[in-house]
């Protein structure tokens, strides 16, 4: 069946530092993939989109790539600040619908 | 992009009563779907809202229980059957753009005693 597989624990990092997530995907080509951003008690944020046929995207301090050989995407916060603390969805869209992964809760300590 | 409203934002319901949520989009979308997150799990897709036809629902989720209609490009209701304290999660409604993003509500927090 499709998976997505994002890191379940926590990543705690240093503010300045860069922080990297990871969305691993399986049984599956999706035609692009989706980075979210949630809050506590709020519904979830877009962030970026990146299509099959790109290699990476950027906005801001954000970054995204997505190998399709891998079956896998990454997402940086470059000089990551304590406001970024939050949980980072990813979803694939394949299709008419978009599966989701857990998320990965993110800390950024000042 | 798109802006979604959802009402209510948060409910109390009593076990074997029946709530129905509402989501507004301000823009005409090509797609709306219905999705469930209960306490710290991913989202959950329920089925997609057919403007005009019968939702399609995903496995696991039947019509009777989580009715849904979309009468127009706008808007769309979904209804929490005969609830059980099991059904206590955020329910989300969310709009696929022509760009292919997809955008979410606030979220409607329902939690059944």
């Amino acid at each position: 069946s499709q998976k997505i597989e994002q890191n379940s624990e926590a990543l705690n990092i240093q503010e300045g530092k860069t922080a990297t997530l990871t969305c691993n995907y399986t049984n599956y080509s999706p035609a692009y993939l989706q980075w979210y951003r949630q809050d506590p008690g709020r519904g979830p944020v877009f962030l970026l989109l990146i299509r099959e046929n790109e290699k990476e995207k950027r906005k801001e301090r954000l970054k995204v790539t997505f190998d399709t050989t891998l079956k896998q995407s990454l997402f940086h916060i470059t000089a990551s600040q304590p406001a970024d603390s939050a949980t980072y969805l990813c979803g694939y869209t394949g299709g008419f619908k978009t599966i989701f992964g857990a998320g990965t809760r993110l800390f950024v300590k000042a | 992009s798109a802006v979604i409203s959802q009402k209510p934002s948060r409910d109390i319901c009593q076990r074997g009563t029946s709530l129905t949520i509402q989501c507004q989009v301000d823009s005409q979308v090509t797609m709306m779907f219905w999705y469930r997150q209960q306490p710290g799990q991913s989202l959950t897709l329920i089925a997609t809202a057919n403007q005009g036809s019968e939702a399609t629902y995903e496995s696991g989720f039947v019509i009777d229980k989580f009715p849904i209609s979309r009468p127009n490009l706008t808007f769309s209701t979904l209804t929490v059957s005969n609830m059980s304290p099991e059904d206590s999660s955020i329910y989300l409604c969310s709009a696929r753009t022509g760009g292919n993003t997809i955008y979410f509500g606030e979220g409607s927090w329902l939690t059944v005693v």
